[in-house]
Order: structure tokens, then sequence, then C-alpha cells
């Protein structure tokens, strides 16, 4: 079946730690995107990238960085730089070709700071 | 801070009556408009699409529209079922469909009481 795959469902951060999210799709898509959900809001974009080796910041990109090394896989870095990571984040893409092609999504990945 | 406005307050509405939800904007003029359910602790699933020169969309019990004027979009959901009780998001390319940077609203809760 093709999707979005995020792993892991839940991780644990310790302060001052680096953590890395994966995703990895296999619909073939060009663009791909990480967003930030807190509890009650709506998703922020932390960062999207529309081809490999090629990506954008979003609203909210301090202490995150991403890769695009291949177009399967958009992994995304939690820094020690960000002061509140504990969230739900979500990774989704599209095809890119279409005007307004919608968004598949992966299950998210829940960080806590602890 | 967000850009596009959803209602803020959760929605409670009884079984077989229409939800309408609303989501507002500023400073942009998006090429298409798109809503989104979110289930909790689950990535949003994408249901409908709305383009700038359509007034009108529908698909079962959904309707969208959109109002370029105004720069709204009105979500309705007829005949509503318990099971339709979710959080329900809109979406847009901030730059009109060109860049697929897609950003999100702020999310309503909508609550189906049976």
């Amino acid at each position: 079946d093709g999707g979005i795959t995020q792993s892991p469902k839940y991780l644990f951060r310790k302060e001052g730690q680096n953590v890395t999210l994966s995703c990895e799709q296999n619909l073939n898509h060009d663009a791909m995107y990480w967003y930030r959900q807190d509890p009650g809001q709506g998703l922020r974009l932390i960062y999207y990238s529309q081809i490999v080796n090629d990506f954008q910041k979003g609203d909210i990109a301090e202490g995150y960085s991403v890769s695009r090394e291949k177009k399967e896989s958009f992994p995304l870095t939690v820094t020690s730089a960000q002061k509140n990571p504990t969230a739900f984040y979500l990774c989704a893409s599209i095809e890119g070709r279409g005007l307004g092609t919608e968004a598949f999504f992966g299950q998210g990945t829940r960080l806590t700071v602890v | 801070s967000q850009k596009i406005e959803q209602n803020s307050e959760a929605l409670n509405i009884q079984e077989g009556k229409t939800a309408t939800l609303t989501c507002n904007y500023t400073n942009y003029s998006p090429a298409y408009l798109q809503w989104y359910r979110q289930d909790p602790g689950r990535g949003p699933v994408f249901l409908l699409l709305i383009r700038e020169n359509e007034k009108e969309k529908r698909k079962e019990r959904l309707k969208v529209t959109f109002d370029t004027t105004l720069k709204q979009s009105l979500f309705h959901i007829t005949a509503s079922q318990p099971a339709d009780s979710a959080t329900y998001l809109c979406a847009l390319d901030p730059y009109g469909g060109a860049t697929n940077k897609l950003i999100f609203g702020t999310g309503t809760l909508l609550a189906v009481q049976p």
C-alpha cells in the first residue's frame, strides 16, 4: 500500500539532546512537509521541500533542521536550540504537479521532553 | 501568528442538523482552499478542494463555498451524525498555488450529539 510512514510514534528527549524524526513516502510525491501541532491548535509549518536537495523554511523553523537527499525521505531533526519541542509532529506529502493537489499525512510522532 | 482563522470555540450540534464551519483568511489571494478532517492522535485526511473560480463544491453530505471577496470559505455537513465528530481544518497556499507551500487554519472541533 502506498502512503507515508512516520517513526517512531512516540519519542522522548532529554534536555539538550538532538533527536531525528523519520518520514518516508512511497507515493512518488515531489513535495514534502513537516508540521507541528500543539494541544488544541492547528498545524504550523516548520519546513517544506518541493524537490530533492531543496527545502524552504516555514513559519516556525527556528530550532529545527531538515534534509532531502532522496525523494522518498524527509527527516526532521529537533535540535537543542528548540526550547519547547514537546508537540505532535506531522509529515505530509503532495504530488506537486497539480494545482491544489491533496496532502497525504503520516500518523504523526508525539515528542516529549523529559 | 495564524493568518487563517477558524471558529476557535467548539461547535456542538444535535444529530441530524447541519453543521456550518467558517474559515477566514487575510492578506492572501489563494487559488484554492482545502478542507481536512482530523481525528484525535491521527494525521488529517483530505475532504474537499474548492478553486477560486468555483462558488460551491459538493461531495455526498459535504458542501463547501468560497467567497474570494469576503475572503471566506464555509464548510457544511448536512444530516450530521455522531461519527462526524472531529476537528476540521482548512488549508491554502498563500502564494496562489505557485509554491506548494500549504498552511493550515487553527481548526474547529465539531461535536455531534446523538
